[in-house]
């Protein structure tokens, strides 16, 4: 069975720069895994922040970035605002991009 | 401007099959590359990707819950209907049904519909 793992908590200051990771059991994290980043906050339904590992959705606020980073996905936020306290989910393909597998979600805390 | 809904039962029984549509609107799937797909999320867990439509009718499901789903769409309806057979209390979830367009996104979703699996 295939496990996606983020950090399931992290913690940052306002104005502060956090990298959130995204790992798969299978091996290195590429491109060809399609990795998707979505914000949820409580109560509310996902909202699609990255796709393709580093592109933005019109919504997506200039301080959210996708990248690879050491054979994982990855996403960081720079300049955090307190609004970006949330709960981020990483999402990537397998089969060439036929099934998704979500990560276990990191709670990102900015205090 | 691209919307989804979820509707369906809000209680089942165990072994009960569930039986979910997603009605949306803004797009149709005689475009190429559109789908829709679905998706849960158990109370104060992640979320779980479960079936996938593409506009030419290919499907996808997770490996995982393969035997159980079976995804469908109504073209002439702007609707995709999602079941779930043998349904047990762990599969007490919001789920959530999402369009998915050429840039392998899940860019849109509907509010989710909680199903809860209770005798």
């Amino acid at each position: 069975q295939t496990v996606v793992t983020q950090e399931p908590s992290l913690t940052v200051s306002p104005g502060g720069t956090v990298t959130l990771t995204c790992a798969s059991s299978t091996g290195a994290v590429t491109t060809a895994y399609y990795p998707n980043w979505f914000q949820q906050k409580p109560g509310q339904a996902p909202r699609a922040l990255i796709y393709t590992t580093n592109n933005k959705h019109s919504w997506t606020p200039a301080r959210f970035s996708g990248s690879l980073l050491g054979g994982k996905a990855a996403l960081t936020l720079s300049g955090v605002q307190p609004e970006d306290e949330a709960d981020y989910y990483c999402l990537l393909y397998y089969g060439g991009a036929q099934w998704g597998v979500f990560g276990g979600g990191t709670k990102l805390t900015v205090l | 401007q691209i919307t989804l809904k979820e509707s369906g039962p809000t209680l089942v029984k165990p072994t009960q099959t569930l039986t979910l549509t997603c009605t949306f609107s803004g797009f149709s799937f005689s475009t190429g590359g559109v789908g829709v797909g679905w998706i849960r999320q158990p109370p104060g867990k992640a979320l779980e990707w479960l079936a996938l439509i593409y506009w030419d009718d290919d499907k996808r499901y997770s490996p995982s819950l393969k035997s159980r789903l079976t995804i469908t769409k109504d073209t002439s309806k702007n609707q995709v209907v999602l079941t779930m057979t043998n349904m047990d209390p762990v599969d007490t979830a919001t789920y959530y049904c999402a369009h998915r367009g050429a840039r392998i996104s899940f860019d849109y979703w509907g509010q989710g519909a909680l199903v809860t699996v209770s005798s």
